[in-house]
């Protein structure tokens, strides 16, 4: 079946540091996908999204491009700020809607 | 206005024991969906609902789960004979899919901040 697979965590990194958070997916069809994230003490929120081949999603600074090729949708962020600490979620949803999350992964931003 | 709400926030049981937890979607919402999120995992989905009927509830783990939405609006989450391993994060999520409306092929589901539920 469908499936997720993000890098593990946690990720430390230092206030204006790079950020990637690879993820790669499997999937019969042609699903959407999706960042989500969810902050300390807070519930699920999407981050970003790209619904075909070679969209880009960006937010707060945030982008995944889709590649289908690689079957890829790695985040990045060129700049990190403390604020950005928290959980991260790829995930993929095909025609039936349901999400396949991965396992998530933790992100500390030092000062 | 008010987003996904969902209660008790928290709820904690003994092993063996019923619990109801329950979900208010986003007013005209007609899809929602239960997922579950044990500790250090990401959400799995358990059941989606379209309006007052279960179209999906391919992930419901077994028969001591059950839910229902009987006026598609509010939804209960019913686990029986509550178990150590059912003990996870309840999250429930609403969009605006309807199959019966030309439109997007996507539409985003919101979560509410979940339920945590403890089986002691």
């Amino acid at each position: 079946g469908d499936s997720v697979t993000q890098m593990e965590g946690p990720v430390t990194l230092s206030e204006e540091a790079f950020l990637t958070i690879n993820c790669t997916y499997t999937a019969t069809g042609y699903p959407s996908l999706f960042w989500y994230v969810q902050y300390p003490g807070e519930g699920l929120q999407l981050l970003l999204k790209a619904t075909k081949a070679d969209d880009k999603g960006s937010n707060k600074g945030f982008e995944a491009t889709y590649r289908k090729e690689t079957t890829s949708f790695h985040l990045e962020k060129g700049s990190v700020q403390v604020s950005d600490s928290a959980v991260y979620f790829c995930a993929l949803s095909d025609r039936d809607d349901k999400i396949i999350f991965g396992k998530g992964t933790r992100l500390h931003i030092l000062p | 206005g008010a987003g996904v709400s969902q209660t008790p926030s928290n709820k904690v049981t003994e092993k063996g024991k019923y619990v109801e937890l329950r979900c208010d979607p986003i007013s005209g919402h007609t899809a929602l969906y239960w997922y579950r999120q044990s500790l250090g995992q990401g959400p799995e989905f358990l059941i989606y609902f379209q309006g007052t009927g279960a179209a999906d509830d391919s992930g419901l783990p077994n028969d001591r789960f059950f839910a229902v939405r009987p006026e598609g609006s509010v939804s209960t989450l019913k686990i029986q004979r509550t178990e150590r391993g059912d003990s996870a994060v309840y999250l429930c999520a609403s969009s605006l899919k309807n199959p019966g409306l030309a439109g997007a092929l996507y539409y985003e589901q919101y979560f509410g901040p979940g339920t945590r539920l403890t089986v002691t």
